[in-house]
This record gives structure tokens, C-alpha cells and sequence, in this order.
């Protein structure tokens, strides 16, 4: 049973609000990372973390940052929100024990900036 | 670079009929396949798996056949369910290379009563 946590699970906020989506995992897994998913449901990589105090940013361009203080920690900030972040983010681990490509994903944060 | 082509849905099928969404990929060298699986409301989580040429992964009556021949892995089940809506995605990771998978786009299967 994959153990991955995102809150909140919905959110909806005005234009300009600083915010920050949470991912938290239990497995101890060094390897996280953030998506983001369009209407058409294909999956952009925004952020990924190799380890604590490592961060990356991924093929999609985005106006978010990421922070890896703690392992089990991932936070994903959007410093002025807009509408044009309005999207499911996903966050997802791995670990070195996993063979390459597999990853446990948490349930998903629905954004809507209004 | 690597890519993954999956076919475009919805594939609507009714209940009790046989499912397959054709997945084709293009990666140097013996890349891990994948299909992961999103139900409605929820993250994606893995559904099988297949690590070198000819392996067939399998898991909750989906199977798909790692074929290095013609650089396909197709999801097939013989009788789907209702609760098999969902959307699948294909995926893969080139062989000594990063730990991101590819993702193909993700096909939408609607199963009707």
C-alpha cells in the first residue's frame, strides 16, 4: 500500500493568493516529484527532487517552486496564483530499490484560481 | 528521445467485452514498460509491469506482452467491468537511464452496463 499524501485535496482561491500544495510520504522514498495534469489528462513534469536539499526543474515551464527540506517533504508553492494555474497537480516518489519508471502517486490536488 | 504513442479514446465498450489499447514506444536499448492506471478522483498507481523482451505483466485480469519485435505493449483484458473505467497510460523507462518515466497520453475507457 503506497503511502503518498496530498493536501488539500480541492481548493479554489482569487487571483494573486500565495499558496502551497502539500505532498508528504511515509515510505522514505528519496526520489519525489511534481505533475501536472491538463483537461486532456497528459502529464507535464514540473518539479522533481533526487534527494533532501536537491531540486529540479522538469519539462514543463512553470511558475512554481519546490522545496525538499525533508525526505519524507515536497511542498510545491505558487507565489501569486492565476487563472492559467487552474490544473490537477500530482505529486508522485520512487526509490532506488523500485526498478526505473515505477512511481506511487498520491491522490491529487484540483486547483481552481478564479 | 524516447516517446510512447498510446491510441486516442474514449474507447466506449460495453460490459463483459473485451478490452485492448494498443501502446507502442521508441527508446534505445531494453527500456521497463509500464501501464498505470487513474480512476476517477484519484492518482495514478501502477497495474503491470514488464522488464525485458517477452515478459508478460499481469495483474487484476489486464495483461499486456512486452514485444521487442514490434515495439508494442498492449493492454488487453478478456471481460471488462464497469469498474474498469478509467483512464491508462502507458509508460516507460529507457535502461540505465532517468528515473522519470515517459508517459504516453493516456487513453479514457468507458465501460457501459
Amino acid at each position: 500500500e503506497a503511502d503518498i499524501y496530498q493536501t488539500p485535496r480541492y481548493l479554489v482561491i482569487g487571483t494573486g493568493k500565495k499558496i502551497t500544495l502539500e505532498c508528504s510520504q511515509t515510505m522514505g522514498h528519496d526520489k519525489m516529484y511534481w505533475y501536472q495534469q491538463d483537461p486532456g489528462m497528459e502529464l507535464h513534469l514540473i518539479h522533481y527532487s533526487y534527494g533532501v536539499n536537491s531540486t529540479e526543474k522538469g519539462d514543463l515551464s512553470s511558475e512554481s517552486t519546490v522545496s525538499r527540506i525533508r525526505t519524507e517533504h515536497f511542498p510545491l508553492t505558487l507565489e501569486s496564483a492565476r487563472p492559467s494555474h487552474t490544473s490537477q497537480y500530482l505529486c508522485a516518489s520512487s526509490a532506488p530499490s523500485l526498478p526505473r519508471g515505477e512511481q506511487y502517486f498520491g491522490p491529487g490536488t484540483r486547483l481552481t484560481v478564479t | 528521445g524516447d516517446s510512447v504513442t498510446q491510441m486516442e479514446g474514449p474507447v466506449t465498450l460495453s460490459e463483459e467485452a473485451f478490452l485492448t489499447i494498443n501502446c507502442t514506444y521508441t527508446a534505445t536499448g531494453y527500456p521497463s514498460l509500464f501501464w498505470y492506471v487513474q480512476y476517477p478522483g484519484e492518482g495514478l498507481q501502477l497495474l503491470l509491469k514488464a522488464t525485458k523482451a517477452d515478459d508478460k505483466g499481469s495483474n487484476k485480469g489486464f495483461e499486456a506482452t512486452y514485444r521487442k519485435e514490434t515495439t508494442s505493449f498492449h493492454l488487453e483484458k478478456g471481460s471488462v467491468q464497469v469498474s474498469d473505467s478509467a483512464v491508462y497510460f502507458c509508460a516507460l523507462s529507457a535502461a540505465g537511464g532517468s528515473y522519470i518515466p515517459t508517459f504516453g497520453r493516456g487513453t479514457s475507457l468507458i465501460v457501459h452496463p
